[in-house]
């Protein structure tokens, strides 16, 4: 199967720092990215679809402001949560969608915010 | 109700034994079919992609669509430890590449 990375795996910040995570299609194009977080013991919950070269379309009650994404090339796309709080932390995954129309996941992103 | 369900276990199994795992969903727009693994800590891993109704068969894996009954199955022959893990079906219509989700089944098979 393709193949998604993230980068960070982990990431420990402050309260009030801002935190870049990047996704990456290693072996396909991707017009279409979707960043997911989940809670321990759930399934996960989309937050936004990531169009490359358009504005992020956002699922009802994720604030925009606050997790900020940017889908700059067919291979990348990077989630930054602004003004983190204990509350954002959580594990977050990206997933792309291969021209066929399936999704691959990456390995997610464990953030806490101290 | 919620669009996808799915039992959440937890399913333990001795090794060898067949894995039975299921969905139901309400849309009947649903065309598209899948089953992820996931290990703690870990991201989905896709099992099998399906279109539509009928049975699709990947080593030890077989996945089954009934779209008539809005039913979907994940069958695991001769399961393994490594088997041990939360699986995820995820749908989607023709029209729309956003997944909805079931809530994961846990399973443990026991050596």
């Amino acid at each position: 199967g393709a193949v998604v990375s993230q980068h960070p795996s982990r990431v420990i910040c402050k309260s009030g720092t801002s935190v870049k995570i990047e996704c990456r299609s290693l072996d396909f194009q991707a017009t279409t990215m979707f960043w997911y977080r989940q809670f321990p013991k759930q399934s996960l919950m989309l937050m936004a679809t990531s169009n490359e070269g358009s504005k992020a379309t956002y699922e009802q009650g994720v604030e925009k402001d606050k997790f900020l994404i940017n889908h700059a090339s067919l291979t990348l796309s990077t989630l930054t949560v602004t003004s983190a709080h204990p509350e954002d932390s959580s594990f977050y995954i990206c997933s792309a969608r291969d021209p066929g129309g399936v999704q691959f996941f990456g390995p997610g992103t464990r953030l806490t915010v101290l | 109700q919620k669009e996808v369900e799915q039992d959440p276990g937890p399913l333990s199994v001795p090794e060898g034994a067949i894995v039975s795992l299921n969905c139901t969903y309400s849309n009947s727009a649903f065309q598209y079919f899948m089953w992820y693994r996931q290990y703690s800590r870990k991201g989905p891993e896709l099992l099998m992609y399906t279109y539509s109704s009928g049975n699709k068969e990947d080593g030890r894996f077989t996945a089954q669509v009934d779209k008539s009954s809005k039913y979907i199955s994940l069958f695991i022959r001769d399961s393994q430890p490594s088997d041990s893990a939360t699986y995820l079906c995820a749908m989607r219509p023709g029209n729309d590449y956003k997944l909805s989700f079931g809530a994961g089944t846990t399973v443990t098979v026991r050596a």
